[in-house]
């Protein structure tokens, strides 16, 4: 069963700590992303990978930081310099680029909804 | 202001009218796709669109693109309750990553 999957899909968090969201992909894309998604907005990508051991600070990348050790995975860690973590985050995988520009398109994981206490 | 913005922020129709919901962007593009987000999950890809496309077609969606006017459209016919979503539209301007409006929020009562 292909697809893309994020854990927790709910997350609470104690002001100070930092915290890991998992993001993995078996359809074997090149390229994940992060978003932050605020309650009746839009997305902010927050960090974007488009090969193994590279990543890219997205619009919204303060107080985030990411990793990308496997293909497969693209943990994202909210870190307590994040002032306002609360938040729905959305992970997603595309086939990549060719020639430098986006080719395809993006498949989305179920999100993690991150509520800070 | 953001590349791409959708228009209205909020539309409400009734089940069986079709729903047109507008997206209008300010750098050129490769590409324009349209995303669902049903409400708390992830979004789903639902069209692409190329720039050298003007319509595109797929079961009850219709999307058009004007290139000139920096502007595409989605129409949704025949509208059921399930179609009840928010819907964005996508672009890549600097071909790097993706740029996602704040989307139009769809109601159709039944």
């Amino acid at each position: 069963d292909g697809g893309i999957t994020q854990s927790p899909k709910y997350l609470f968090r104690k002001e100070g700590q930092n915290v890991t969201l998992s993001c993995e992909q078996n359809l074997n894309h090149d390229a994940m992303y992060w978003y932050r998604q605020d309650p009746g907005q839009g997305l902010r990508l927050i960090y974007y990978s488009q090969i193994v051991n590279d990543f890219q600070k997205g619009d919204i990348a303060e107080g985030y930081s990411v990793s990308r050790e496997k293909k497969e995975s693209f943990p994202l860690t909210v870190t307590s310099a994040q002032k306002n973590p609360t938040a729905f985050y959305l992970c997603a995988s595309s086939r990549g680029t060719s020639g430098g520009a986006l080719i395809d398109t993006q498949y989305f994981g179920p999100g993690t909804r991150l509520t800070v206490l | 202001s953001q590349q791409g913005e959708e228009d209205p922020q909020a539309l409400s129709i009734q089940e069986g009218e079709n729903a047109t919901m507008n997206c209008s962007y300010k750098t050129s593009i490769n590409n324009l796709q349209w995303y669902r987000q049903n409400s708390g999950r992830g979004l789903v890809h639902l069209i692409l669109i190329r720039s050298n496309e003007r319509e595109k077609h797929s079961g009850r969606l219709r999307v058009t693109l004007d290139t000139s006017k920096k502007s595409s459209s989605l129409l949704i016919t025949a509208s059921r309750a399930a179609d009840t979503a928010s819907y964005f539209c996508a672009t890549a301007p600097g071909g790097q990553n993706f740029v996602f409006g704040p989307g139009t929020r769809l109601s159709v009562l039944p």
